[in-house]
C-alpha cells in the first residue's frame, strides 16, 4: 500500500516569513494529494489539494507543489500568521482508491 | 449547519464496558469512513462505508463493528473496552468512493479507564 513520508515533524517561523512542508509517497500510481489542517481540539480541515495533472495549485497564501518524477509534495504557506499555527497532515492516494493514507503530520508554530 | 457531527464529543468509560459513537453529514455524500488517531496524531482509516456497504475494513479488531442505517449516518460501536483504544474516533464523508475531497467531523476522544 501507499507509505506517506512528512518531513519535517516540528517547524517553528516567525511571524510574516514563508513556511514549507514537504511529503514523499512511494505508490507511482497515486494522483490525489490533499493538506488538511488540524487545530487543536478539531478535527482535520481540508485546506488545498492537487491531483497529479498539475504540477502547482495556488489559493492565497498557500500553494501546493507536485513532481511525480521525484514522488514528492510540498505545502507551502506564505506571510504566515498566528492562526496558520496548527498540525498540517499531507495525504495520497492511487486513482478510484479513496482509501487516504496519511503523513505523520507536522507542528506548524507561527511565532508573533 | 455543521456539516459533519459526532456524539459525544467526549467519552470516558471503564476497561470492558460497550460504548457506541454516532455519525451524521448533512453534505449529501455518499460515502463515509472511521478514523483512529492515536495519541502521536497519527491518523489511520479503520473503516469506510458507501451508501451503506462496507467497501474498506481494515485491520481492526472484531469487537469495533459501524453500522450505517443510511447514508447520512455511519456509527460506531464498540465491545469489551480496552485501555489501547483510548484514542481521538474521527468521522468524515466524500461525495462517492471515486470523489476524494474527505470532510471531518469534530472528532470524540475516548478515554478508556
Amino acid at each position: 500500500g501507499e507509505n506517506v513520508e512528512q518531513h519535517p515533524s516540528t517547524l517553528s517561523v516567525q511571524e510574516g516569513d514563508s513556511a514549507v512542508i514537504k511529503c514523499t509517497y512511494s505508490d507511482s500510481a497515486s494522483n490525489y494529494f490533499p493538506w488538511y489542517k488540524q487545530e487543536l481540539g478539531k478535527g482535520p480541515q481540508l485546506i488545498i489539494d492537487i491531483r497529479s495533472n498539475v504540477g502547482e495549485k495556488k489559493d492565497q497564501r498557500i500553494a501546493v507543489t507536485l513532481n511525480k518524477t521525484a514522488k514528492h509534495f510540498s505545502l507551502h504557506i506564505t506571510e504566515t500568521q498566528p492562526e496558520d499555527s496548527a498540525v498540517y497532515f499531507c495525504a495520497a492516494t492511487p486513482y478510484g482508491n479513496n482509501r487516504l493514507a496519511f503523513g505523520k503530520g507536522n507542528q506548524v508554530v507561527v511565532i508573533p | 449547519d455543521t456539516a459533519v457531527s459526532q456524539t459525544p464529543k467526549y467519552l470516558v468509560t471503564q476497561m470492558g464496558n460497550d460504548k457506541s459513537i454516532k455519525c451524521e453529514q448533512n453534505l449529501g455524500h455518499d460515502t463515509m469512513y472511521w478514523y483512529k488517531q492515536d495519541s502521536k496524531k497519527f491518523l489511520k482509516i479503520m473503516f469506510s462505508y458507501n451508501n451503506k456497504e462496507l467497501i474498506i475494513n481494515e485491520t481492526v479488531p472484531n469487537r469495533f463493528s459501524p453500522k450505517s442505517p443510511d447514508k447520512a449516518h455511519l456509527n460506531l460501536h464498540i465491545n469489551s473496552l480496552e485501555l489501547g483504544d483510548s484514542a481521538v474516533y474521527f468521522c468524515a464523508s466524500s461525495r462517492g468512493t471515486s470523489s476524494y475531497e474527505q470532510y471531518f467531523g469534530p472528532g470524540t476522544r475516548l478515554t478508556v479507564t
